[in-house]
């Protein structure tokens, strides 16, 4: 049981470049989260997925995009990255019960 | 909206209390969580605490809901070096959807 994994762990990119960041999770939860945190802010919610097929804006979504492949994996995608999506991202999963599990974090650069 | 407050740092001897502050503003959250992240790591669940108790007592930490003010505390007994970590309180979203509400986070620093 690997709970959330992300990948990958780093990345640096250049302003307007794009790249998908991947998350799983083999809990066979419904629900899954896409977090950013940034210092001194705690984490912010992106975007989130109640269940496979539904996806639901957050509290910061502006210049990202998701998709919910199936029930395991939630992505999270930069179309054009910007120096201001420099952060750690983070996904998150939840089932039945209230405890959200946490994925290890990517953290992305953007130059 | 909803918001959460902590203060952004501690600093406590090993084998003193810590007490980590938290205020909330959604009366209706079902929830509200401790969680812990280490240096370079995710979050971790710590404790929690349904919002109709008042207190919830496991191993070291003690979790303190006062519903009247929105205040949740975080006592650590016998604070050790590796409890230095940035303690994230968080709400449930009233909505019921899963989503939680984080503070900034507090910075705990242990001395030896």
């Amino acid at each position: 049981n690997a709970g959330v994994t992300q990948t990958p762990k780093f990345q640096v990119l250049k302003t307007g470049q794009s790249m998908t960041l991947q998350c799983a999770q083999d809990m066979n939860h419904n629900s899954m989260y896409w977090y950013r945190q940034d210092p001194g802010m705690g984490l912010r919610l992106i975007y989130y997925s109640a269940s496979e097929g539904t996806t639901d804006k957050g509290e910061v979504p502006n210049g990202y995009n998701v998709s919910r492949l199936n029930k395991r994996e939630f992505s999270l995608r930069l179309e054009s990255a910007a120096p201001s999506q420099t952060s750690v991202y983070f996904c998150a999963s939840i089932g039945q019960a209230i405890e959200q599990y946490f994925g290890p974090g990517t953290r992305l650069t953007v130059t | 909206g909803e918001d959460v407050e902590q203060s952004l740092f501690l600093s406590v001897r090993e084998g003193d209390s810590s007490v980590i502050n938290c205020t909330y503003t959604d009366s209706s959250s079902t929830y509200l969580y401790w969680y812990k992240q280490e240096p370079g790591a995710g979050l971790q669940l710590l404790t929690y605490i349904f919002s109709n108790m008042d207190m919830k007592q496991d191993q070291r930490l003690t979790v303190l809901l006062n519903k009247k003010d929105k205040h949740l505390s975080l006592r650590i007994a016998d604070t050790q070096t590796g409890d230095s970590a940035i303690y994230f309180c968080a709400e449930s979203e009233a909505s019921n959807t899963g989503k939680l509400i984080f503070g900034q986070g507090t910075t705990l620093q242990v001395k030896p």
